[in-house]
């Protein structure tokens, strides 16, 4: 069955350092996500993908934040310098045909720690 | 902002024990999800429900969306160990929003 994957699992980076965060969407799909989820908390939307462009992000997905499909597989997240309240899992997920009602399929994460 | 809240926050029950878990909101979502997440792993999709007051069934799982789109509940008959985890429903409205989640401890 086809599935979300995300590399790394863990990233470890200092304060202030550019982290990528890697995903590999279902192939047939159109629309990507990217969450994010601070420990003991609950599943915040960052923002959504579509037609190579930026269709919806949420208050915090700031200046700091920027998302990229550079070939025909990947979508990225990059943080260009990273705060301690960074830290978190970041979920990316991919749906096929619609923004709203369609499924969307989540990757396993990746767990950002920001020292 | 449109907001989700579940409850109850947290349930342990014994097995073979029934129980239903509630989403609710102030806002009307045209769509809205169940999820299942584990610790450290991603959400996993159990249903969608579109329609107001529509029922799905999933094996155990009946899953309700109320008729004003604002609500949904989630009913579990014999709760197996299996059903321990984390519940999350998540709503399309302006945005998507997650609700935080119910916390099940099915005890053998």
């Amino acid at each position: 069955e086809p599935e979300v994957t995300q590399t790394p699992s863990h990233q470890v980076t200092q304060m202030g350092q550019e982290v990528i965060l890697r995903c590999v969407p279902i192939s047939n799909h159109l629309y990507f996500y990217w969450y994010r989820q601070i420990l003991g908390q609950k599943v915040e939307f960052l923002v959504s993908f579509y037609n190579n462009e930026i269709s919806e992000k949420s208050e915090i997905f700031d200046d700091q934040f920027s998302v990229e499909r550079p070939d025909g597989s990947n979508f990225t997240l990059k943080i260009r310098s990273t705060k301690l309240e960074d830290s978190a899992m970041y979920f990316c997920a991919s749906s096929g045909w619609s923004w709203g009602t369609d499924t969307q399929y989540f990757g396993p994460g990746t767990r950002l720690t920001v020292l | 902002t449109q907001l989700l809240e579940q409850s109850p926050q947290f349930l342990s029950i014994q097995e073979g024990e029934n129980l239903t878990v509630y989403c609710n909101s102030s806002s009307v979502f045209s769509s809205l999800q169940w999820y299942r997440q584990e610790p450290g792993e991603g959400p996993v999709l159990l249903v969608t429900v579109v329609t107001g007051g529509e029922v799905k069934k999933l094996k155990r799982l009946t899953f309700q969306f109320g008729d004003a789109r604002k609500d949904s509940s989630l009913h579990i008959t014999a709760a197996q160990p299996g059903d321990t985890g984390l519940y999350l429903c998540a709503g399309r409205g302006q945005n998507f929003v997650f609700g935080p989640g119910t916390r099940l401890s099915v005890l053998p």
